[in-house]
């Protein structure tokens, strides 16, 4: 079974400019959750997607946005980039979205390579 | 303070050490434990996960939860070069509500990074 892919890996990008990255999921998944990585703030939670509405959502602006299709694959745009929006940008995919109610069993998240972003 | 504590090292052991990583919570509704592996330039990849006190064995890796004190911790047995990697803590918030439990979002520690040298 293939992972998750994200595209592209890499990306060099001017402030002010926006960006959209793609993400899709393991064959089945319909959840897509995104994640920033830096080195001084680690893993933080972006928003997570189902059934292409948005049923999560972080602690970041709004020019952080998303959506998914109906496929389950999901992009993720960051409008009016900043200096501080370099960071590695994860996307990872599960069958059930968080908070969903469970008898006690719940399904764990998979990881892409991620998408590198530096903004000059 | 953050809700999850880890020591983000580095950490450098040589090769057949036994390696201890940890994690600290403040937050008792975290009832769901997992330990990612995050090799350079890659993504974090699922190593475990527990939802129970005490000790989770698969292979050289043993997960330990101790929810009295809010403490988790990775072992690793007979380590190598290629664990060496960076290791990351994170952990689900519990719900109970009518009709079930349900688990939130990943909270993940800083990470702690681990060289094992031959």
């Amino acid at each position: 079974k293939a992972g998750v892919t994200q595209t592209p890996r890499y990306l060099i990008k001017t402030r002010g400019q926006q960006v959209t990255l793609s993400c899709s999921p393991i064959s089945g998944h319909r959840s897509v959750s995104w994640y920033q990585q830096t080195p001084g703030q680690g893993l933080q939670f972006l928003f997570e997607y189902f059934s292409e509405t948005q049923r999560n959502k972080g602690n970041f602006p709004g020019r952080f946005s998303g959506r998914q299709f109906s496929n389950s694959r999901s992009e993720m745009n960051v409008s009016t980039l900043e200096l501080g929006d370099s960071a590695l940008y994860l996307c990872a995919s599960s069958q059930t979205p968080i908070n969903t109610k469970t008898s006690g069993f719940t399904y764990e998240q998979y990881f892409g390579p991620g998408t590198r972003l530096t903004v000059t | 303070q953050k809700e999850v504590e880890q020591d983000p090292g580095p950490l450098s052991v040589p090769e057949g050490a036994i390696v201890s990583l940890n994690c600290t919570y403040s937050n008792s509704a975290f009832q769901y434990f997992m330990w990612y592996r995050q090799y350079s330039r890659k993504g974090p990849e699922l190593l475990m996960y527990t939802y129970s006190s005490g000790n989770k064995e698969d292979g050289r890796f043993t997960a330990q939860v101790d929810k009295s004190s809010k403490y988790i911790s990775l072992f690793i047995r007979d380590s190598q070069p290629s664990d060496s990697a960076t290791y990351l803590c994170a952990m689900r918030k519990k719900r109970m509500n009518a009709g079930g439990t349900s688990y939130g979002k990943l909270t993940f520690g800083q990470g702690t990074i681990l060289t094992v040298h031959p």
